[in-house]
């Protein structure tokens, strides 16, 4: 089983700074997402990366497939943005089409303040 | 449109008591998925459905955990005789497509499970 770990684990930063959530994991992957989970436990995916960098408005996730390390990052933070973010990795048992192997991280809890 | 939708949202049993929870999928969703969230942990695969025919149950911990879609729309997840370590947040999960990945998983609200 894929080892998936996150830092940090709780994150209080100002309204505009940016922000750097990171996850490491251990056994090679087909693909690693990052999910935003708000209060109340509604999940929503923020990006799936295989390779590179991929940025959405203020949100920006980077991968390094040889170092197996994944970084989100938040520009001019809100305090819109405070939830859980986790990061979860896939790696390919089989094609069952089922949950694919995946291992989630534990989540870094962030808040922004106003 | 209508999301993923879960009952009860909140649910205390005694340890020892049987509980269902619910999830209602988006409509014509192929797919439902269930994950246990512990306090404090990410989310662990419980089950997968496609349609009624549940094609893998490798994450369930143990045979008190039962989970059903009959007519490939609602399902429930049952665990009987709740133990304490079964409390966590119950997190349901449809799709459109049959191969699903995470991003293309829609997730309802959860049920918080608390075992006193």
């Amino acid at each position: 089983k894929n080892e998936v770990e996150q830092s940090p684990q709780n994150l209080t930063a100002q309204e505009g700074e940016f922000i750097t959530i990171n996850c490491s994991y251990s056994v090679g992957i087909s693909a690693l997402h990052w999910l935003q989970q708000h209060p109340g436990g509604g999940i929503v995916s923020l990006f799936m990366l295989s390779s590179g960098k991929k940025k959405h408005g203020r949100l920006i996730a980077t991968i390094n497939i040889q170092e197996k390390h994944s970084s989100l990052h938040i520009t001019a933070s809100h305090p819109r943005d405070s939830a859980v973010y986790i990061c979860a990795v896939r790696t390919p048992l089989y094609s069952g089409g089922g949950a694919d192997g995946l291992t989630f991280g534990k989540g870094t809890h962030l808040i922004i303040q106003p | 449109g209508a999301g993923v939708s879960q009952s009860p949202r909140y649910k205390v049993a005694k340890r020892g008591q049987d509980v269902a929870l619910r999830c209602d999928p988006i409509s014509g969703h192929v797919s439902l998925f269930w994950y246990q969230q512990a306090l404090g942990q990410g989310p662990e695969f419980l089950t997968y459905f496609q349609n009624e025919a549940q094609l893998d149950k490798s994450g369930l911990p143990s045979d008190r955990f039962f989970a059903e879609r009959p007519e490939g729309s609602v399902s429930t997840l049952k665990i009987q005789r709740t133990q304490q370590e079964d409390s966590a947040v119950y997190l349901c999960a449809s799709s459109p497509k049959r191969v699903a990945g995470l991003y293309e998983q829609y997730f309802g609200p959860g049920t918080r499970l608390t075992v006193t």
